[in-house]
């Protein structure tokens, strides 16, 4: 069975410019999620998805980001336009059915390298 | 709010030394606690998880208990090897509302040397 993925692996852009990442989740998979990694630091939450509908948004940092799930299938994260401080490292992850008592296993991709110069 | 805070890296090992981890965490309620890794060039991986106080959390020679009196999660092995050289991420589910998004620690390096 195919793990999650991403695309691209890495992306370099120039500031003021727009990027549009990608990912695929486990098939069957109802939850995905965004997280991203600035500069080394912790892991932090983006939003989620179950199917196309977002269930929680309140990780995106501004307006210049645009999360899209539609058909509940893939998901595409758009940054417009880009600034500096949004290089990073982009996870997705996915899971099944959500498990409000033990929390359910999300399954990551090997992330996007976003560089904006 | 939630949070978790593991200890600062790198850290750095001889094979098969004993590898301790510290993972402390702020929360309300009841969360789950994981400890993910990610190997060079690689996604997250889910190492072990433990969803309730005492569990103990296990895979790959690596443990790690749920105490919940002193609020940690320490991530333990007992012989380390040079494959194990990767960064170790602690984190835990915040049950808030309707969804399971992880918090997660800074993540610590660790390199293992043969």
């Amino acid at each position: 069975e195919a793990g999650v993925t991403q695309f691209p692996s890495h992306s370099v852009i120039e500031k003021g410019q727009t990027v549009t990442l990608r990912c695929d989740p486990i098939s069957g998979h109802d939850n995905l999620y965004w997280y991203r990694r600035v500069m080394g630091k912790e892991i932090k939450f983006l939003l989620h998805f179950v199917k196309e509908s977002k269930q929680d948004e309140s990780g995106m940092p501004n307006n210049r980001f645009l999360a899209e799930r539609t058909g509940g299938t893939y998901s595409t994260l758009k940054v417009q336009p880009a600034e500096l401080e949004d290089s990073g490292v982009y996870f997705c992850a996915s899971s099944q059915e959500p498990d409000f008592i033990r929390g359910d296993t999300q399954y990551f991709g090997p992330g996007t390298r976003l560089t904006v110069l | 709010g939630n949070s978790v805070t593991q200890m600062e890296g790198p850290v750095t090992l001889s094979e098969e030394a004993f590898l301790t981890i510290n993972c402390t965490y702020t929360a309300t309620g009841y969360p789950s606690l994981f400890w993910y890794v990610q190997y060079p060039g690689e996604g997250l991986q889910l190492l072990l998880k433990a969803t309730k106080a005492d569990d103990k959390g296990s895979n790959k020679g690596f443990e790690a208990t749920y105490r919940k009196e002193t609020t940690s999660f320490h991530l333990e092995k007992g012989s380390v090897q040079v494959s194990d050289s990767a960064v170790y991420f602690c984190a835990l589910s915040d049950h808030g509302g309707a969804t399971n998004k992880l918090i997660f620690g800074t993540g610590t390096l660790l390199a293992v040397q043969p």
